[in-house]
This record gives structure tokens, C-alpha cells and sequence, in this order.
């Protein structure tokens, strides 16, 4: 069975300081990996994702995750966090080309 | 494209009423899911469709909970009767099958949420 796991339900980083969140998959095919950042009280954005093309991927607001199929990983980084960063991030994998199998979530808090 | 509209964007009812919860897909999307999120459990899948066909409800709660999709650009969420455990905010997402794509563009796109407060 397909699966994702977050490393860290919470993750606190000072602003200016590096964001890193981890993702493991679990998949028995080639996956297709996403990052979904959701803001209070609104639906989930894509930042980025991987479908078996480069596997450093870049996304929208300086977002980048690398595909390691060695790790089964497909951790989120940004060199740089900013107060807006500051959501939920959930990690998700392509389930045979079918729904989608979610993450449980990190929550990313940002410090001054 | 609008992107995926989901009405209402809240809604308050009394313990024991039907609510119903609508979602617009992206237009020629072919799968339509339907997720629950609440802080204890996270991000749920109730069911999904596929060319307006459920293909999974395995997610589905109970049978107070149905789900439709009449035609390509409506589907519906029904809870009959309601409870306060029904409380969460429930999302539609839409996405193109992947064998339209080549592989690309075939992530979720999700709505706004609608927050169900059952009191």
C-alpha cells in the first residue's frame, strides 16, 4: 500500500533561518510526489511537485524539494524562512494514477 | 477557470439536520474527491469519483453520509442526519487523469473548504 510519512507534526524555525520538512513515501511504482502549503481557513496550493522529471524540483516562494529514491524521500527546504511561510505543509503521493494518499501535516511556525 | 468553488463556505446547523455541501470542479477534470479535515484526524478522503463514477467510499463515515456527482460539473456531500461530530471543514478537489497528461499537471486542485459547524 501506498503511504506518507511527516517527520515532525511541528517545526519551528527563526526568521531568516533554514525550513527543512521532511517526507518519506512508501510506493511500490515510480511515484509522483507533491507539497501542498495551506493557509488558516483556506484550501491547500500546490508549491511544487516531482512526476519523474529533474528530481530537484522548485516551487513557488523559494520552495525546493529533491526526489531521493534511495531514501524514499522528498523533503521541503527554503533557505530562507519568512514570517509568511509561517502554515501547514502536507506531503502527498500519486496513488496509481488515482486519488491522492495525504500526509498527516507539519505545521511550520516562524519566529522573529 | 474559476478553480474548484465549493458552497457554502460556512455553515451553522442544529443536531439532526440534512446539510448538504456543493462542489464546482475545474472544467474537464475527471476525478472529483471529497476530503474531511478536522485537528484530531487530519486530512480525510471520503470518496472519490471518476467520470462522475464513485470509484472508492471506503472513507465514507456512515451511512448518514452520501455523495453524488450527477453530472461532470456538480457534485454534492450529504449529511442526513447530522451530528456535532460532523464538525470539520470539508474540501472537493479536482484533478485530470493521468493518461491526458503525459505525467504533468495531474495534481489535486482544491477549493476553499466549506466549515460545517453542527451544534
Amino acid at each position: 500500500a501506498q503511504s506518507v510519512t511527516q517527520l515532525g507534526s511541528h517545526v519551528s524555525v527563526s526568521e531568516g533561518a533554514l525550513v527543512l520538512l521532511r517526507c518519506n513515501y512508501s510506493s511500490s511504482v515510480p511515484p509522483y510526489l507533491f507539497w501542498y502549503v495551506q493557509y488558516p481557513n483556506q484550501g491547500l496550493q500546490l508549491l511544487l511537485k516531482y512526476t519523474s522529471a529533474a528530481t530537484l524540483v522548485k516551487g513557488i516562494n523559494g520552495f525546493e524539494a529533491e526526489f531521493k529514491k534511495s531514501e524514499t524521500s522528498f523533503h521541503l527546504t527554503k533557505p530562507s524562512a519568512h514570517m509568511s511561510d509561517a502554515a501547514e505543509y502536507f506531503c502527498a503521493l500519486d496513488n496509481y494514477g488515482q486519488n491522492f494518499v495525504f500526509g498527516p501535516g507539519t505545521r511550520l511556525s516562524v519566529l522573529p | 477557470d474559476a478553480g474548484v468553488i465549493q458552497s457554502p463556505r460556512h455553515e451553522v446547523t442544529e443536531m439532526g439536520q440534512e446539510v448538504t455541501l456543493r462542489c464546482k470542479p475545474i472544467s474537464g477534470h475527471d476525478y472529483l474527491f471529497w476530503y474531511r479535515q478536522t485537528m484530531m484526524r487530519g486530512l480525510e478522503l471520503l470518496i472519490y469519483f471518476n467520470n462522475n463514477v464513485p470509484i472508492d467510499d471506503s472513507g465514507m463515515p456512515e451511512d448518514r453520509f452520501s455523495a453524488k456527482m450527477p453530472n461532470a460539473s456538480f457534485s454534492t456531500l450529504k449529511i442526513q442526519p447530522s451530528e456535532p461530530r460532523d464538525s470539520a471543514v470539508y474540501f472537493c478537489a479536482s484533478s485530470l487523469a493521468r493518461v491526458w497528461t503525459g505525467g504533468e499537471d495531474t495534481e489535486a486542485f482544491f477549493g476553499q473548504g466549506t466549515r460545517l459547524t453542527v451544534v
